[in-house]
Order: structure tokens, then C-alpha cells, then sequence
């Protein structure tokens, strides 16, 4: 069964550095998202993607955060400048045309120190 | 923005019982949709509810979408060590919007 991947699993980062996490959307998938899971707490969305821009962004997707889909394959999610607070899990999911239903990848823990 | 209250938080049972948890939100979802998410893994879907007053199946679990659109249940029956994990339901206004999140219910089953 086809499936969202993700890379790294893991990502520790020094905070002022930059971080690009990885998405393999599923491949006939139109929609792609990503969202952050602080730990203990809930699932959080910041942004989503359609027809190589941006569709809708959360109030958490600043300036600091951009997206991207560098080939057919691909969506990137960029964070500029780390902060200790952007230390979460980074979940990518997609969606597909026929059914409302977004698949979500394993997730990027992202470790700021 | 919006916001889902979901309960409990956590509940403990026995392996056997059934699970009933639920979410209620001040603003209308045109979707609900639940996941349940192990540890260190990503959000899996377990229903999709589309309309207002659906109930929907899946084997042992059984999801309301609530008639006022502000509200969505979902029940576990027989449950099995397996079913151990954080369950969250989640709400959506538009077909291809972002998804808004309950905070979760933390599912443990005693032996």
C-alpha cells in the first residue's frame, strides 16, 4: 500500500542553523500538508500546498517557515533560523482527489539544542 | 482559530470493556475525521465522517458525526491490548483544508 515517507527520522540542530525536513508525498496525491506535534500535545497544522503554492497557512507558519516542491516527487518544509520552541515532530501528509481522507507520514522529530 | 474539546484525556480500562470518547467544538466542521496515533509514529485515519448525523463502522470502532455539526463520538467495543495508543479526532471546514486537532485521549488497557 502506497505510503507518505519522510527523512530524516531524526534531526538534531544547533538553533540559529537551518533545517529542510523531506516528504515523499503518496504519488498520485494533489494536496500535501504539513503540520507539528509539540511533545504531549496536540497535532497542529501550519500549511498546505496545491498546484506548486501555497494554499492555506496557519498563524504559526511565519516567515521563518517556507515550502517547497523541488521536483515530481518531493515537498520540502524549510525552517530558516531555529528556535528551541521549533522542536517538535514535523508530520507531512497528502491528499488525494477521489477521497477527503490526508495520509500522514511517520514524522521528523526535530530536536533544536 | 478553532478549537476541539476532546475527552477524556486518558482513560484506564480493562481489556474486554468498551471505550466511548468524544469531541465537541464551538464552530461547525463540514468533516470529522479520527485518528489514532502509537508512539512515535504519525496520525492513522480509522474513520471519516462526511455528514451530519452519520454513523459509520469500522470492525469494532463506531463513529457519530453529530447532527448540530459540532460534535463527533467515537466508540471502541471488546477492546484489545492493541488498541493502546492516543486517539485524536479532528475537524475540517473545507474539503482540502488544514486539519483541526482535539488535544487527545491518552487510551491505556489494563491486564
Amino acid at each position: 500500500e502506497p505510503e507518505v515517507t519522510q527523512t530524516p527520522s531524526h534531526q538534531v540542530t544547533q538553533m540559529g542553523q537551518e533545517v529542510i525536513l523531506r516528504c515523499v508525498p503518496i504519488s498520485n496525491h494533489l494536496y500535501f500538508y504539513w503540520y507539528r506535534q509539540i511533545l504531549g500535545q496536540k497535532v497542529e497544522f501550519l500549511v498546505s500546498f496545491y498546484n506548486n503554492e501555497i494554499s492555506e497557512k496557519s498563524e504559526i507558519f511565519d516567515d521563518q517557515f517556507s515550502v517547497e516542491r523541488p521536483d515530481g516527487s518531493n515537498f520540502t518544509l524549510k525552517i530558516r533560523s531555529t528556535k528551541l520552541e521549533d522542536s517538535a515532530m514535523y508530520f507531512c501528509a497528502s491528499l488525494p482527489l477521489t477521497v477527503n481522507e490526508q495520509f500522514f507520514g511517520p514524522g521528523t522529530r526535530l530536536t533544536v539544542l | 482559530g478553532q478549537q476541539l474539546n476532546q475527552s477524556p484525556q486518558s482513560m484506564f480500562i480493562q481489556e474486554g470493556e468498551d471505550v466511548s470518547m468524544n469531541c465537541t467544538s464551538s464552530s461547525i466542521f463540514n468533516t470529522w475525521l479520527w485518528y489514532k496515533q502509537d508512539p512515535g509514529e504519525g496520525p492513522v485515519l480509522l474513520i471519516a465522517l462526511y455528514k451530519a448525523g452519520e454513523l459509520t463502522s469500522n470492525g469494532r470502532l463506531t463513529a457519530q458525526f453529530g447532527i448540530t455539526r459540532k460534535d463527533s463520538f467515537l466508540n471502541i467495543s471488546a477492546s484489545i491490548p492493541s488498541d493502546v495508543g492516543i486517539y485524536f479526532c479532528a475537524g475540517q471546514t473545507g474539503g482540502a483544508d488544514g486539519l483541526t486537532f482535539g488535544k487527545g485521549t491518552h487510551l491505556i488497557i489494563q491486564p
